[in-house]
């Protein structure tokens, strides 16, 4: 079993709606959560990174963590054509410094 | 403020050979983690540096090695080149748990 896993998409979406991408984790000692945007051909962005469970928002993007249940989720609401791109989750625990552990990515298309 | 800086950004090279990647962290950040990213296996964790000192490893071959300079600037090195090691390798700076990215070195390998 993967210590991440992330479901690969693609997925499609017409402007403006919301997106929902997910993650589930295995390992309970996982504490520091974070997503990541990449564009093809680059490396990735930084979208958002949390440690508590709960809702953090940040403009349109809303990073969600259940601990409990090892999930983590990210919401882009009111989506626009320049989101099309893959998005990753990334978890890491307290001790492991830099190293992270990433799910595979979802392409996301968001459609004019 | 500068973002992280990664040369060569692309690069071709045979079996055999060895291939020398340099990166530049932000500014003050002290550590840089080195990832390689393929197709088949997404993102994979290489190895952490902070002050010139390598505090994590992943599960590569010691043919992938790396090293820290005292400015914080750091280089990963691939010796005896494999067609597998055709690839996407991400240099990321942090200073308290956030990875910041670089545009990464993609190395084919013929």
């Amino acid at each position: 079993q993967k210590e991440v896993e992330q479901d690969p998409g693609p997925l499609s979406v017409p402007e403006g709606a919301i997106v929902s991408l997910n993650c589930t984790y295995s390992n309970s000692a996982f504490q520091y959560f974070m997503w990541y945007r990449q564009y093809s051909r680059k490396g990735p962005e930084l979208l958002m990174y949390t440690y508590s469970s709960g809702n953090k928002e940040d403009g349109r993007f809303t990073a969600q963590v259940d601990k409990s249940s090892k999930y983590i989720s990210l919401f882009i609401r009111d989506s626009q054509p320049s989101d099309s791109a893959t998005y990753l989750c990334a978890i890491n625990w307290k001790t492991s410094g830099s190293r992270l552990t990433f799910g595979e990515g979802t392409q996301l298309t968001v459609n004019p | 403020k500068a973002g992280v800086t990664q040369t060569p950004r692309y690069l071709i090279k045979t079996r055999g050979q060895q291939v020398t990647l340099s990166c530049s962290p932000i500014s003050g950040h002290r550590s840089v983690s080195w990832y390689q990213q393929t197709p088949g296996q997404g993102l994979q964790f290489l190895f952490e540096y902070f002050s010139e000192t390598q505090r994590n490893k992943g599960n590569f071959p010691g043919r992938f090695s790396g090293r820290q300079f005292s400015n914080s600037r750091s280089e990963m090195n691939v010796s005896t080149l494999e067609l597998g090691d055709s690839a996407l390798y991400l240099c990321a700076s942090s200073t308290s748990g956030e990875l910041f990215f670089g545009e990464g070195s993609r190395l084919t390998v013929l």
